[in-house]
């Protein structure tokens, strides 16, 4: 069936580290693919998506592209902010009908 | 304005209770959701509802029952409550195109 996985966290870097967080997914045909961020106490926010192959989300610094010859939809930021402390959701949408899958989120902690 | 909120934030209840958590949109949105997050973040969705239609009933307890009056309401029952339920359960929504989910800020259930 169709899934998604994404790295374990949690991760921890330092302010202006670059930062990657992987994510794979399986679907078929060509499902659309979503970044969200959970700040503390929050609900989920879309941080940046991707409907087709090749195509880049980007969005506060950080950025994505829809890989459909690995599957993957990686996360990237150049230099993380202490702000950017959050966990973070992939996601993709199936092609067909209107179900969603989100990975089991990684948890980012930027230190000063 | 806020554009998915959810009543109550908190909710604390003894077990074999029944309580009912609300969800409104102002986004005029055709589809919304519940989801259920555990301690480890995990997201798994409950329901969703489109056109007061439910379209995806995943493999949750018939003590859990989505009722939508309108378009722009979609309220979750939850019926003899158990300590496994004490969770944070968001609401969302979206449109049809595009798709992506508008978050709520989420209700954080305590069953003692």
């Amino acid at each position: 069936g169709d899934s998604v996985t994404q790295m374990e966290g949690p991760v921890t870097l330092s302010e202006e580290a670059f930062l990657t967080i992987n994510c794979t997914y399986t679907a078929t045909g060509y499902p659309s693919l979503f970044w969200y961020v959970q700040y503390p106490g929050e609900g989920l926010q879309l941080l940046l998506k991707a409907t087709k192959a090749d195509d880049k989300g980007s969005n506060k610094g950080f950025e994505a592209t829809y890989r459909k010859e690995t599957t993957s939809f990686h996360l990237e930021k150049g230099s993380v902010q202490v702000s950017d402390s959050a966990v973070y959701f992939c996601a993709l949408r199936t092609n067909t009908g209107n179900q969603f899958y989100f990975g089991t989120g990684t948890s980012l902690t930027v230190i000063p | 304005d806020t554009a998915v909120s959810q009543t109550p934030k908190y909710l604390v209840t003894q077990m074999g209770n029944d309580k009912s958590i609300k969800c409104e949109q102002n986004l005029g949105h055709d589809t919304m959701y519940w989801y259920k997050q555990d301690s480890k973040k995990f997201l798994k969705i409950m329901f969703s509802y489109n056109n007061k239609e439910l379209i995806i009933n995943e493999t949750v307890p018939n003590r859990f029952s989505p009722k939508s009056p309108d378009k722009a309401h979609l309220n979750l029952h939850i019926n003899s409550l158990e300590l496994g339920d004490s969770a944070v359960y968001f609401c969302a929504s979206s449109q049809v195109v595009p798709y992506e989910q508008y978050f709520g800020p989420g209700t954080r259930l305590t069953v003692t």
